[in-house]
């Protein structure tokens, strides 16, 4: 079964400092990939997505992903972290029928 | 306002009691979804909905059942709930186009079964 894993369960990072969560996915044709964050007490917001094409993807809130296919994963970065980026990170890939398989998530947590 | 709502945003309830959480949407779509997470296992699927007959399990439906009432409506239950339903439980929605559709979500009720 397709799978996704983020093998980072928490994270703290300066404030200003710069943030990259991982995320790793099962083999499989070409992924449908994703990023979503969730903020205390919210639903999940999509921070970006990757179906094809250029491998560096912009998203929201300054955060990019890049996809390399080699070494199947998709990490999230973002060059200098703020409080308010303190959430939890979900990795994520489409299956069929719009559906979609998540990973464990990684808690972000940034220090003043 | 929210375009995906969820009641209630918080229920405590004892094991062996009959829970229902709905879900509601002001988007349109026709697709609608239940998802359950779990501290370090993400988000897992317990059911989903292409249109109002349209109703599928997902990877974790035992000890769940739904019901589309309307387009806009979709609720989720739990016949007889037991400790380990415990968790956080979102709604999303998506569109029924071909192709891959972004999925809206709802805040989340926390249910917590004693």
């Amino acid at each position: 079964a397709q799978s996704v894993t983020q093998p980072d369960i928490h994270i703290t990072v300066s404030e200003g400092a710069s943030l990259e969560l991982r995320c790793n996915y099962s083999y499989g044709a070409t992924p449908y990939l994703f990023w979503y964050v969730q903020s205390p007490g919210q639903g999940l917001q999509l921070l970006l997505k990757y179906f094809s094409g250029d491998t560096l993807v912009q998203g929201i809130k300054g955060f990019e992903a890049e996809f390399k296919r080699s070494q199947s994963s998709f990490n999230l970065r973002k060059p200098s972290v703020h409080w308010s980026d303190a959430a939890e990170y979900f990795c994520a890939r489409a299956a069929a029928g719009n559906k979609l398989t998540f990973g464990g998530g990684t808690r972000v947590l940034v220090k003043p | 306002d929210a375009d995906v709502t969820q009641t209630p945003r918080n229920r405590i309830t004892k094991t062996g009691k009959r829970i229902m959480l709905e879900c509601s949407q002001t988007k349109g779509h026709d697709r609608m979804y239940w998802y359950r997470q779990d501290p370090g296992l993400g988000l897992r699927l317990i059911y989903y909905s292409f249109d109002v007959k349209d109703i599928n399990k997902g990877e974790i439906s035992d000890g769940y059942s739904v019901s589309r009432q309307a387009q806009a409506k979709f609720s989720l239950s739990l016949e007889s709930a037991i400790p380990n339903q415990t968790a956080l439980y979102f709604c999303a929605t998506s569109k029924g186009l071909a192709g891959w559709n972004e999925q809206f979500f709802g805040p989340g009720t926390r249910l917590t079964v004693l």
